[in-house]
C-alpha cells in the first residue's frame, strides 16, 4: 500500500518557470490538500479538495493552482515561480471531508526557486 | 478563525525523564485536536487526537496528551523519553463544527532527547 505519493522529491527552478508537483493517493480518500512548510511558520494550507471536481483555497493560495479530475490525483501547479515559493511542499489526504480522523502525509517535495 | 500556539521552539530532556511539549489553541466551536511528529526529511505522522470524551488521550509510541478546556491547552506528554523520540512535533486544530478537514498547525517544537 503506497499511501500518498509525491513527485518530484527535489526540484530547482528559475524565477518565472512553471512546474507541477504531483500527488497521488491509493486509499480512496475524498479529502486532499496541499501544505507548504517554512522554518518558523509551521505548515500553511495552500489549497484543498473535498472530492473530484471540487477545490477551494486555503490560507496561502496566491501563485498556485490546483485541479481534481480524479479521486486519486491532486496536482499543484506553480504558474510563474518566485523565490518566495522556495519551500517544502506536502500533500495530505483523509477519508472524508467531515472525518475526525487523521491526515495522511506524503514524504514532501523540496522546491528551490532561484 | 482557528489557531494554535506552540510557545517553545525547542525542548531538551534527558533520556528516561518525563517530557512535555506545550500547545494552546483557539477555535470558535468544539475543538478537534491533533499531534503529529516529523522525522528529518520525512512527512508528518499522526500521533494522537482528541475529539470528545476522556481528557487524557493515549497515542502511538507511548505518547499521551491532556485536553484542558478551561486553559485551552492540549499538551503532549510521555512518562519516559527515549533518544529516538527526538523529532519535530506539531500540534494542530480544526473546528469540529464544520469546514472540512482543514487543520491549522502550530509552528512546531523541536524535541531533543539526550543520553
Amino acid at each position: 500500500n503506497a499511501g500518498v505519493t509525491q513527485t518530484p522529491k527535489f526540484q530547482v527552478l528559475k524565477t518565472g518557470q512553471s512546474m507541477t508537483l504531483q500527488c497521488a493517493q491509493d486509499m480512496n480518500h475524498e479529502y486532499m490538500s496541499w501544505y507548504r512548510q517554512d522554518p518558523g511558520m509551521g505548515l500553511r494550507l495552500i489549497h484543498y479538495s473535498v472530492g473530484a471536481g471540487i477545490t477551494d483555497q486555503g490560507e496561502v493560495p496566491n501563485g498556485y493552482n490546483v485541479s481534481r479530475s480524479t479521486t486519486e490525483d491532486f496536482p499543484l501547479r506553480l504558474l510563474s515561480a518566485a523565490p518566495s515559493q522556495t519551500s517544502v511542499y506536502f500533500c495530505a489526504s483523509s477519508y472524508s471531508r467531515t472525518n475526525t480522523g487523521e491526515l495522511f502525509f506524503g514524504e514532501g517535495s523540496r522546491l528551490t526557486v532561484l | 478563525a482557528q489557531s494554535v500556539a506552540q510557545p517553545e521552539d525547542q525542548v531538551n530532556v534527558a533520556e528516561g525523564n518525563p517530557l512535555t511539549v506545550k500547545c494552546t489553541y483557539s477555535v470558535s466551536g468544539n475543538p478537534y485536536l491533533f499531534w503529529y511528529v516529523q522525522y528529518p526529511n520525512r512527512g508528518l505522522q499522526f500521533l494522537l487526537k482528541y475529539i470528545t470524551g476522556d481528557n487524557l488521550v493515549k497515542g502511538s509510541y507511548g505518547f499521551e496528551a491532556e485536553f484542558n478546556k478551561s486553559q485551552t491547552s492540549f499538551h503532549l506528554k510521555k512518562p519516559s523519553a527515549l533518544v529516538s523520540d527526538s523529532a519535530l512535533y506539531f500540534c494542530a486544530v480544526r473546528d469540529g463544527g464544520g469546514g472540512g478537514n482543514k487543520l491549522t498547525f502550530g509552528t512546531g517544537t523541536q524535541l531533543k532527547v539526550e543520553l
